[in-house]
């Protein structure tokens, strides 16, 4: 079944210990994307990558790191997680080699950080 | 000017209802234009992509207008499972053109 898979799906942590939350798609896309969601502010996004190697900040990129080594992964890594962490967190992959731009979206990881 | 905005809602429709919304965006080089769906705490999913000569889907119907900068999601007969928030989604041209931009959703919840 083509999916992104998202660990862990919730998250309670404190202030300052550094915690990453993995992504992971089978579908051999090229693009990956990690955003933020919370009320009011709607859908943000943090970093993408256009493939290996190419990762670029998106529009809240402050507090987080993402690489990707892999075609498949795109870990989010917050070296030292603070209360406005606190968020819905969605990971989402897309083919550049499909004129549909469709985004296929993770499950979420909600994250509380206290 | 915010680069995509959308009425929040909530809007409350019978079931069998048809209810439209609109969405407005600022950048007038947008390439690409599509509706999301998004249930309560669960990822958005992409609904349908808008196309300039509009397009239907079933009891989906979305339309562009450019010269205005909207799009607008028409949804005919409304069943109790339409209940959910409606993410207007547009990209840039060019390069970027894989960065979507979300506006903050309309709320639609169908009642029996």
């Amino acid at each position: 079944e083509a999916q992104v898979t998202q660990n862990p799906r919730y998250l309670i942590t404190v202030t300052g210990k550094k915690l990453t939350v993995t992504c992971s798609q089978n579908m051999n896309h090229e693009y990956m994307s990690w955003y933020r969601q919370d009320p009011g502010l709607g859908l943000r996004q943090i970093y993408y990558s256009m493939n290996v190697e190419v990762t670029d900040k998106g529009d809240v990129p402050e507090g987080y790191k993402v690489s990707r080594k892999e075609k498949r992964n795109f870990p989010l890594i917050l070296e030292s997680p603070s209360p406005n962490q606190t968020s819905l967190y969605f990971c989402a992959s897309s083919s550049t080699l499909r004129l549909s731009y469709e985004q296929y979206f993770g499950p979420g990881t909600r994250l509380t950080v206290t | 000017r915010k680069e995509v905005e959308q009425d929040p809602g909530p809007f409350n429709v019978p079931e069998g209802a048809t209810v439209a919304f609109n969405c407005t965006y600022s950048n007038s080089a947008s390439q690409s234009f599509f509706w999301y769906r998004q249930d309560c705490r669960k990822e958005p999913k992409l609904l349908m992509s808008v196309y300039s000569s509009g397009n239907e889907d079933g009891r989906f119907t979305a339309q562009l207008n450019r010269a205005s900068q909207y799009i607008s999601l028409l949804i005919r007969d409304s069943k109790l499972s339409d209940s959910a928030t409606y993410l207007c989604v547009v990209t840039p041209s060019g390069a970027g053109s894989y960065q979507l931009t979300f506006g903050k959703g309309t709320k639609l919840s169908v009642i029996p």
